[in-house]
């Protein structure tokens, strides 16, 4: 069925960089955006930016610019989000996200999340 | 960057009431908005897109309207498991926000 598998969790201490995997399957990946939105403990959700599985392409929210970049090996099928200098406040739920059945850019598919833990 | 805006942050409902979250664009997005609904510990689901389109196996009491600014979701009759939080989002241009989101609790 479609799906998106994330990696495990994390715990990274403060400055050091975390890269988390988004395996998709049960669709064509390079036909489909992957999306990451994160969510801190207690809060809302956050739009982080999206990879173009076919071109690699990227676009990211400008409060992430800098430190976030997301890649894609299309031979496993597998989106990466990776967040450099990690701070107390990266700590959160981060999630892969992509719109596969609806005619629209609504995310219907998301992958289970994983959490990182920053802390020194 | 569009704000979105929902309210209320919280309400309180009993099972069998009729219960409506408001979401507000600060600049017209035509009817460029999805509804999630998020169950602690889970991922948000899909329940509707452009505004007012039912995702599939999403039941019929939920309900969106609105376009341009102004957008609400409707349950008609709660039900035990739709006490969950609630989000807005658009998608009509980067970046794609989320509203802050609706908790709806047991009254």
């Amino acid at each position: 069925q479609v799906q998106l598998v994330q990696s495990g969790a994390e715990v990274k201490k403060p400055g050091v960089s975390v890269k988390v995997s988004c395996k998709a399957s049960g669709y064509t990946f390079t036909g489909h955006y992957v999306h990451w939105v994160r969510q801190a403990p207690g809060q809302g959700l956050e739009w982080m930016g999206w990879i173009n599985p076919n071109s690699g392409g990227t676009n990211y929210a400008q409060k992430f610019r800098g430190y976030i970049t997301m890649s894609r090996d299309t031979s496993i099928n597998t989106a990466y989000m990776e967040l450099s200098s990690l701070r107390s406040d990266d700590t959160a739920i981060y999630y892969c996200a992509s719109s596969i059945t609806t005619l629209s850019y609504a995310f219907d598919i998301w992958g289970q999340g994983t959490l990182v833990t920053v802390s020194s | 960057d569009i704000q979105m805006t929902q309210s209320p942050s919280s309400l309180s409902a009993s099972v069998g009431d009729r219960v409506t979250i408001t979401c507000r664009a600060s600049q017209d997005i035509s009817n460029s908005l999805a509804w999630y609904q998020q169950k602690p510990g889970k991922a948000p689901n899909l329940l509707l897109y452009g505004a007012s389109r039912l995702h599939t196996g999403v039941p019929s009491r939920f309900s969106g309207s609105g376009s341009g600014t102004d957008f609400t979701l409707t349950i008609s009759s709660l039900q035990p498991e739709d006490f969950a939080t609630y989000y807005c989002q658009h998608y009509y241009s980067i970046p794609r926000t989320f509203g802050q989101g609706t908790k709806v609790e047991v009254k």
